[in-house]
């Protein structure tokens, strides 16, 4: 079994769709979860950053991590033709010097 | 634009060249990565290197050399190389090398093996 499991996609929805996007994971000892944005040819873009469980809120983009079913997620609203793109999920925990990262999922938004 | 700027963007080279790639941060960040990352696959880590010191070496083959001259510069050097390091090379930053800061990445170099 994999550390983070990540849905790889596609995931195809129409302009103005609300999107969620996944992880689940094994290791209770994280902590700290980020999503990052990887355009083709492009190196991943840091979207969100949260620690422990809650939500946090940046314009169209929500995080939510739940410690207790080892679940986190993404929620773009009023999805956007630009937001199509590889959605990373990682996780790291204290005095871990890596990032473990899902596989990625490939979202596709029609206009 | 992105924080961390990686020099050459594209780089194609024979098994046989000697190159380097270039990463540079002016975030004041002391903890600076290699990732190397496949068509649809993750980045995967090479090396972490933390206050200028070499910190975590993934058993990256000695091919892969890298060097941190400043706590701003990050070099990769290259050599004999294999097809299959045919890639993209991410450099990253953070603040310290505890997991609790975030990780922020360049664009990277394209590196085709001919």
């Amino acid at each position: 079994q994999k550390e983070v499991e990540q849905d790889p996609g596609p995931l195809s929805v129409p302009e103005g769709a609300i999107v969620s996007l996944n992880c689940t994971y094994s290791n209770s000892a994280f902590q700290y979860f980020m999503w990052y944005r990887q355009y083709s040819r492009k190196g991943p873009e840091l979207l969100m950053y949260t620690y422990s469980s809650g939500n946090k809120e940046d314009g169209r983009f929500t995080a939510q991590v739940d410690k207790s079913s080892k679940y986190i997620s993404l929620f773009i609203r009023d999805s956007q033709p630009s937001d199509s793109a590889t959605y990373l999920c990682a996780m790291s925990a204290k005095g871990f010097q890596k990032l473990v990262f899902g596989t990625g999922t490939r979202l596709l938004v029609s206009p | 634009d992105t924080e961390v700027t990686q020099t050459p963007k594209h780089l194609v080279m024979g098994m046989t060249n000697k190159k380097s790639l270039k990463c540079e941060q002016h975030m004041g960040h002391r903890a600076m990565y290699w990732y190397k990352q496949k068509a649809k696959k993750p980045p995967e880590l090479m090396f972490v290197y933390s206050y200028e010191k070499l910190s975590i070496n993934e058993s990256v083959p000695s091919r892969f050399s890298p060097e941190c001259p400043n706590s701003s510069l990050l070099n990769l050097h290259l050599h004999a190389l294999q097809p299959e390091d045919s890639a993209l090379y991410l450099c990253a930053s953070s603040q310290n090398r505890a997991g609790s800061q975030p990780q922020h990445f360049g664009d990277g170099t394209r590196l085709s093996i001919l």
